[in-house]
């Protein structure tokens, strides 16, 4: 089992930039979810995803994010123009449902993201 | 909407002592309580995951209970080890399967 990845597990940018993070779940995972953490907010959900249909996106902090899962292998958060503001840990994370329950969500390592 | 409180937010103890972490939340309309571990620079690694119709969850050195009427879940950890020190977060999960996370307590164990 090789886990959800992200990559990159770091980016430096500068603002006005265009970034793109991405995420393979693991795989028979048919729930992604995609969240943010800051030292002043903790951990947020932005958006999550079943079966590669967006369910809720209420988290996304604005239109300068989109998130996108083209196939249940893949998925990716962009955010344009970046802002310093935006500067954080961005985790990915993915679960599966047994019986109409949520198991556990496994976590990526995260991509740290500090724009300039 | 739904407030998730973790207290204390950090907590020192020597080795072998047992600790004891609580996290409250604000709505009993949950579906399931996560505890999660997290080392520096790490993602998330789920501990236990109770149930809304369970009372506890036990895996080796680790107990978590919950009490949904009163909004409150525990985790215990026995004999705390030096290895035992990362930032511990519970989450509680509603019927569409959001995630809402507490600060989290931070653990140091001392040799």
């Amino acid at each position: 089992d090789a886990g959800v990845i992200q990559s990159p597990r770091h980016e430096v940018t500068e603002m006005g930039q265009e970034v793109t993070l991405r995420c393979k779940p693991i795989s028979g995972h048919d729930y992604l979810f995609w969240y943010r953490q800051t030292m002043m907010r903790g951990l947020e959900l932005l958006i999550y995803f079943n079966n590669n249909v967006p369910i809720d996106d209420s988290g996304m902090p604005e239109d300068r994010f989109s998130a996108k899962m083209p196939n249940a292998s893949f998925s990716t958060l962009k955010i344009q123009p970046s802002e310093p503001r935006d500067s954080a840990v961005y985790f990915c994370a993915s679960s599966l449902a047994l019986g109409g329950r949520l198991q556990p969500q496994h976590f990526g390592d995260g991509t740290r993201l500090s724009i300039l | 909407k739904q407030e998730v409180t973790q207290i204390p937010a950090a907590l020192s103890v020597p080795e072998g002592e047992n600790l004891v972490l609580n996290c409250s939340f604000t709505d009993s309309a949950i579906y399931n309580l996560q505890w999660f571990r997290q080392d520096p620079g790490k993602g998330l690694t789920s501990l236990l995951l109770i149930q809304s119709s369970q009372r506890e969850q036990t895996s080796g050195r680790l107990n978590a209970s919950l009490d949904k009427s009163s909004g409150r879940s525990t985790l215990y950890i026995a004999a705390s080890q030096p290895g035992d020190s990362a930032t511990y977060l519970c989450a509680v999960t509603d019927s569409w399967g959001k995630l809402q996370f507490g600060a989290g307590t931070q653990v140091v164990v001392t040799p």
